[in-house]
């Protein structure tokens, strides 16, 4: 089937602009998460959603960064008046909730803030 | 101290030899283990996943863990110039159904031919 799918996939924005990153998962998966991976670094855990409900969004570095998954699907990641620092890849990654816990990631959008 | 620690290398093997990378992790609650393949601007590939102390074999590939030294490692066997990537480790807990996962920042291996 189908794997995690994440758009767009590069991104350019001007420093203060917003952006909207969004993840659509593995059919199925309840567990959905959002990293932020700097280059030469491991994933970095922004947030986690259990369906539609934010379990944990204690990697949000700001209160600029906000997610949000309505409807227990599809993913969406947004970033208000961007920063140079947050130039970065973004993953989304989704998992079963029972079973293997096995996290799947999406190919990740690459944002540049200029 | 990191909650999971890689040697970020590079490390480097001629090809055909066997590579090991290595990876600790602080929370003893953990309870799963996953090894993953990242090459340069691609996203995280699983590899190998382990859940009980021992080995575990996937073709060219062995996961080792550990509990008590809280240690996980991953030998590549036969390396090959394809298996030139950064490995990352990541540690999961569930507790209730809540998952918390963390990665550390990865051993660059270089498989040279």
């Amino acid at each position: 089937g189908a794997g995690v799918s994440q758009s767009p996939r590069y991104k350019v924005a001007k420093r203060g602009q917003d952006v909207a990153l969004r993840c659509d998962p593995i059919s199925g998966h309840v567990s959905l998460f959002w990293y932020q991976q700097a280059l030469g670094q491991g994933p970095e855990f922004l947030t986690y959603f259990q369906n539609e409900a934010q379990l944990d969004k204690s990697g949000l570095p700001s209160d600029r960064f906000f997610a949000e998954r309505p409807e227990g699907s599809v993913s969406t990641l947004k970033i208000q008046r961007t920063q140079q620092e947050d130039s970065a890849v973004y993953l989304c990654a989704s998992s079963p909730v029972t079973g293997s816990y096995e996290q799947y990631f999406g190919p990740g959008t690459r944002l540049t803030v200029t | 101290q990191k909650e999971v620690e890689q040697n970020s290398g590079p490390l480097s093997v001629p090809e055909g030899a066997i590579a090991s990378l290595n990876c600790t992790y602080s929370d003893r609650g953990s309870q799963s283990f996953f090894w993953y393949r990242q090459y340069s601007g691609k996203s995280p590939e699983l590899i190998m996943s382990i859940y009980s102390n021992g080995d575990k074999e996937d073709g060219r590939f062995t996961a080792q863990l550990n509990k008590a030294s809280q240690y996980v490692s991953l030998l590549i066997r036969d390396s090959q110039p394809s298996d030139s990537a950064t490995y990352l480790c990541a540690v999961k807990k569930v507790s209730g159904g809540y998952q918390k996962v963390t990665f550390g920042t990865g051993t660059k291996l270089q498989v040279i031919p």
